[in-house]
């Protein structure tokens, strides 16, 4: 699976968009890109993936370049409570071992009253 | 809600003894993934069980086991205990076909003293 490189933190203004980028310059052309939020412990939570195109869903847009080779993960207007931190996932669509998640150390997205 | 049930939610227990988590997948999902997170190593995934076989193996120790039922629901074993098992064990659940996004509980939190 390809690796993916993230900031380590942003911060950003209630109500204001939050736009979180996404390396993963050795996708392939199997892989999709998945984003998931952690708060504080709780489980990992789904938001969106993608495998080329951009998608929207109620929670977030994601946006990837043409070359695939980054993303940014969109929150349109952020509220205190998406304060958590995002992962960027690359993982590939076949069965067996491609299945597992490898989780880095994603982005800590601080959302400011 | 993601619909993946996990019990217990709190573990504590002693060095050397053995401990059994469970896990309901979501409804119609045949795949079971577990996950472990410590404050030094990140989300690392341990073992995935599809429609009861196992399917793929992480850095799990010899001395954690996991089977998956009839029913789909998935237990992970962990014998002889030590400090360093204290984790969050995460489990999380995916439907068939390619890119499908894998759910995950709120977690078992185990504390060992």
């Amino acid at each position: 699976d390809a690796k993916t490189t993230q900031p380590t933190s942003m911060d950003c203004a209630e109500g204001r968009a939050a736009n979180l980028p996404c390396n993963h310059s050795t996708i392939s052309g199997n892989e999709y890109v998945y984003w998931y939020r952690q708060i504080h412990s709780q489980g990992p939570q789904y938001i969106i993936h993608g495998l080329k195109n951009n998608e929207t869903n109620e929670m977030a847009s994601l946006i990837i370049t043409e070359d695939r080779k980054s993303s940014t993960l969109i929150l349109p207007h952020a509220t205190l409570r998406d304060t958590a931190v995002y992962y960027c996932i690359v993982r590939g669509i076949y069965g067996g071992a491609t299945n597992k998640l490898i989780f880095g150390t994603g982005t800590l997205l601080a959302v400011q009253p | 809600d993601s619909g993946v049930t996990q019990t217990p939610k709190h573990l504590i227990t002693a060095t050397g003894q053995r401990v059994t988590l469970r896990c309901s997948p979501r409804s119609g999902d045949l795949s079971v993934y577990w996950y472990q997170q410590s404050l030094d190593q990140g989300l690392q995934f341990l073992i995935q069980y599809y429609n009861g076989e196992e399917r793929a193996k992480g850095n799990i120790l010899e001395r954690f086991s996991a089977q998956q039922f009839p029913d789909l629901h998935s237990e992970l074993n962990l014998s002889s205990l030590e400090l360093g098992d204290s984790a969050l064990y995460f489990c999380a659940s995916s439907g068939t076909g390619g890119g499908q996004p894998q759910h995950f509980g709120d977690g078992t939190r185990l504390s060992i003293l």
